[in-house]
């Protein structure tokens, strides 16, 4: 089965930059398409990166998603962090059209 | 605007049944892969269920599987899922989600126990 990796968490300025990667367990990530979801507390998921890097409208463009076929991940990054951006952050991809999820990662701005 | 309701939730007991119901507008809900997740609080994503546009094709994950029923009324634009022989494990919040450009409903919380 097709699993995806993440940190559990990461932690960055504000401000600065950060990557959030997301590995992919066997075959190529880069023939399925990666999605990113953040959840703030308490609130339900939204949606931030589709298909690999698209960005669903309202979505800021300090937000961006990208494939490594090397070393088979996703990888958002995050730029110009903001206190608003601490939430968890999933990548989502697809398993035989089976949705599979990264465990999440934990992303704090201090 | 693209929008999600879910209802359906509440506490049941092990061994007992619950339907969701999911209410969509603000798109052509008959174009789109409709999918249920959930979340086990404290816990991260889980993908529950997917159905096609046209319930052609359905499926389900490991942990639901025989136990759960996804389906849709694309004439009343709502999605469903039918859950049997609700353990505690399946205690989460219930997430109807649409395919495409993904979007979310608020959820709906189970709890189950007795």
């Amino acid at each position: 089965n097709f699993t995806l990796t993440q940190p559990h968490s990461v932690s960055e300025s504000p401000g600065k930059t950060i990557t959030i990667s997301c590995t992919g367990s066997s075959g190529s990530i880069a023939s399925r398409y990666v999605q990113w979801y953040q959840q703030r507390p308490g609130s339900a998921p939204t949606t931030i990166i589709y298909d690999d890097y698209r960005r669903p409208s309202g979505v800021p463009d300090r937000f961006s998603g990208s494939i490594d076929s090397s070393s088979n991940s996703a990888s958002l990054t995050i730029s110009g962090l903001k206190t608003e951006d601490e939430a968890d952050y999933y990548c989502q991809s697809y398993d035989n059209s089976n949705w599979v999820f990264g465990g999440g990662t934990k992303l704090t701005v201090l | 605007e693209v929008q999600l309701v879910e209802s359906g939730g509440g506490l049941v007991q092990p061994g007992r049944s619950l339907r969701l119901s999911c209410a969509a507008s603000g798109f052509t809900f008959d174009d789109y892969t409709m999918i249920w997740v959930r979340q086990a609080p404290g816990k991260g994503l889980e993908w529950v269920s997917s159905i096609s546009w046209n319930s052609g094709t359905i499926r389900y994950g490991d942990s639901v599987k025989g136990r759960f029923t996804i389906s849709r009324d694309n004439a009343k634009s709502s999605l469903y899922l039918q859950m049997n022989n609700l353990t505690p494990e399946d205690t989460a919040f219930y997430y109807c989600v649409k395919g495409g450009t993904i979007a979310w409903g608020q959820g709906t919380l189970v709890t189950v126990s007795s």
